[in-house]
């Protein structure tokens, strides 16, 4: 069965920091491209971040370039994204996405 | 980056058919922009009913399909049940960005 554990959201401050972290299993993680996307409360889905097989080329929405950065560990089946210099529309649930699966989310909520 | 649109809500009769479409601000939709389509009820995270143009998940029902459609990518629904009322979103390729249109809100009633 196929497993997409997110975790590492929270409250953050405007101009803070979190590491979102993505625990996969029940396939092959190396295999595929890797995804996060966003939904603002709310709001539709935003395609944020996403990261080659074996991590050689990265993607990333406008508005968050320069701030995220997507990264992955093949050994651990982990998919990773720092996020720096968060904003208050920043503000969302963060889902981890293979091309298929997805997994339940975890809130980030950006607020002073 | 491009725009991905969608119909903002349809409405479908029961046992109706209905198609939800996508487009690309860039020109024409192709298989090359691999376009999926994801299903999202109220309080739950998405889930895929159909990639790379026509593929159906394993949990896919067989009144879902996917084609590409005068320039556009195309989900049909045939033979709606009330279940089938949610938000509709596409995601296109655009040779390693992805960008989600806004979704679409099917009412069947």
């Amino acid at each position: 069965e196929v497993q997409l554990v997110e975790s590492g959201g929270g409250l953050v401050q405007p101009g803070g920091s979190l590491r979102l972290s993505c625990a996969a299993s029940g396939f092959t993680f190396s295999g595929y491209w890797m995804n996060w996307v966003r939904q603002a409360p709310g709001k539709g889905l935003e395609w944020v971040a996403n990261i080659q097989r074996d991590g050689s080329a990265k993607y990333y929405v406008d508005s968050v370039k320069g701030r995220f950065t997507i990264s992955r560990d093949n050994a651990k089946n982990s998919l990773f994204l720092q996020m720096n210099s968060l904003r208050p529309e920043d503000t969302a649930v963060y889902y981890c996405v293979a091309p298929t699966y997805w997994g339940q989310g975890t809130l980030v909520t950006v607020s002073s | 980056q491009a725009v991905v649109t969608q119909e903002p809500s349809l409405t479908v009769s029961p046992g109706g058919t209905v198609t939800l479409t996508c487009g690309s601000s860039t020109g024409a939709v192709t298989s090359g922009h691999y376009p999926f389509w994801f299903q999202q009820k109220p309080g739950q995270a998405p889930r895929t009913l159909i990639y790379d143009t026509t593929n159906k998940h394993s949990w896919t029902p067989a009144r879902f399909s996917g084609s590409l459609l005068g320039g556009k990518a195309a989900l049909t629904l045939s033979g709606a049940q009330p279940e089938d009322e949610a938000e509709y979103y596409c995601l296109l390729s655009y040779s390693g960005p992805r960008v989600f249109g806004g979704g679409t809100k099917l009412t069947v009633l």
